[in-house]
């Protein structure tokens, strides 16, 4: 079993849609929680960052963690055309020098 | 330009060559990685580096080497190219450890 967990998708909605995209962990030490967003033939990029449980919010986009449940979503409201990419979360647990990445999920968001 | 940048870009090499994939970081941060991309297994990590000299394992370094004698570069290098190692690479680098990594634009490596 992967120590991060994510649907690979694709994931095809509509314009205007909320999007829910999700990863679920094993390791209850993970402390640092991330979304990358990917564009096709380009190196992810950051998107959102928190630090253990609760809600951050940045315009469209909302990372929840919970770590009761393992279990930490990304919502986009609003989708656009232009959030068509691939989405990773990325994790770690405190002291440590390196990042757990989920595989991705392929979003679609069709005009 | 400030950043975190990959050359070459596109690389066409066949099995058995030695091939160098160059990165370079203009923030003097600390941590650097080498990250292979591959359908189905997302980002694996190669090789990192937490400061010049010192280098360590991820989970797939068999088949490479690394270096790092100044900050700002970290060289990955595939000393016999094999076509398992077709991939797209990502450079990545952090200020401190378990922090955010900001990555290169990635080096598209084809081996025949």
């Amino acid at each position: 079993q992967k120590e991060v967990e994510q649907d690979p998708g694709p994931l095809s909605v509509p314009e205007g849609a909320i999007v829910s995209l999700n990863c679920t962990y094993s390791n209850s030490a993970f402390q640092y929680f991330m979304w990358y967003r990917q564009y096709s033939r380009k190196g992810p990029e950051l998107l959102m960052y928190t630090y253990s449980s609760g809600n951050k919010e940045d315009g469209r986009f909302t990372a929840q963690v919970d770590k009761s449940s393992k279990y930490i979503s990304l919502f986009i409201r609003d989708s656009q055309p232009s959030d068509s990419a691939t989405y990773l979360c990325a994790m770690s647990p405190y002291n440590t020098d390196k990042l757990i990445f989920g595989t991705g999920t392929r979003l679609q968001v069709f005009p | 330009d400030a950043g975190i940048t990959q050359s070459p870009r596109y690389k066409i090499t066949e099995t058995g060559r030695q091939v160098t994939l160059m990165c370079h970081q203009t923030w003097s941060h600390s941590y650097m990685f080498w990250y292979r991309q591959d359908l189905g297994h997302g980002l694996r990590l190669i090789y990192y580096s937490a400061a010049a000299d010192i280098t360590d394992k991820g989970e797939v370094p068999d088949g490479y080497v690394v270096s790092r004698s100044k900050t700002e570069n970290f060289p990955l290098t595939l000393e016999s190219a094999t076509r398992s190692q077709t991939s797209v690479y990502f450079c990545a680098s952090s200020e401190n450890r378990g922090e955010t990594q900001y990555f290169g634009p990635g080096t598209r490596l084809l081996v025949l």
